[in-house]
């Protein structure tokens, strides 16, 4: 079981849909991460949030659009997304403090038609 | 810029037999840690051991240890005794100890089979 629960698990859409992600952790984790991860290749960081403020992001287009409500809830929006932002979109959240290790979830495998 | 590099795509092992994946590192920072992460086909990143720059001693988790050279920036991971539920991608990372905006640095992954 992991701690970090992401739905849905599969998402299928298209170019013209909006729709989005979430992902929650009840660890108490002040710093939430959203990746973008490709077959066979390493996670690519996107989105950093810490304490509920939105503290990097990596140039990502804005057809993304993150959201963090609240400190246990993190949400990424879709919209008008290209072909190839296909992808396992991985959630992940830790303390905080750099010897802490980031625990992910099980990933949103988005396909986009 | 710190870069991670795992020179070795695959590896195979023969169950109940030992392996080493490598890993190397690049950086200027004195403060930082070192991750080994395991992600089997059911997707999911698992923590397989870390390891602090500024400790001598070379971590372990049961079966799992590493081998932490720092002067030549170094990061082996030893899987003994594996088990077919090792077959895995696993990736090497480096965080700085700068807090929850400090990066994790992966490496491109190595992916381990493991012979029954």
């Amino acid at each position: 079981d992991t701690e970090v629960t992401q739905t849905p698990k599969h998402l299928v859409m298209g170019m013209t849909n909006k729709k989005s992600l979430k992902c929650e952790q009840h660890m108490g984790h002040r710093a939430m991460y959203w990746y973008k991860q490709k077959a066979k290749k390493p996670p690519e960081l996107m989105f950093v949030y810490s304490y509920e403020k939105l503290s990097i992001n990596e140039s990502v287009p804005s057809r993304f659009s993150p959201e963090c409500p609240n400190s246990s809830l993190l949400n990424l929006h879709l919209h008008a997304l290209q072909p190839e932002d296909s992808a396992l979109y991985l959630c992940a959240s830790s303390r905080g403090q750099g010897n802490q290790p980031q625990h992910f979830g099980d990933g949103t495998r988005l396909s986009i038609l | 810029a710190q870069t991670v590099t795992q020179s070795q795509p695959e590896m195979s092992v023969q169950e109940a037999e030992t392996v080493t994946l490598s890993c190397t590192y690049d950086t200027s920072e004195s403060d930082y840690y070192l991750f080994w992460y395991k992600q089997p086909p059911s997707r999911q990143m698992i923590l397989v051991i870390r390891q602090e720059a500024y400790k001598q001693q070379n971590a372990t988790e049961n079966r799992f240890s590493v081998n932490f050279q720092k002067a030549a920036k170094s990061f082996s991971l030893k899987i003994s005794d594996s088990q077919l539920g090792d077959a895995a991608m696993y990736f090497c990372a480096y965080r700085r100890n700068t807090g929850a905006n400090s990066k994790l640095t992966f490496g491109k992954g190595i992916t381990l089979s493991v012979r029954p």
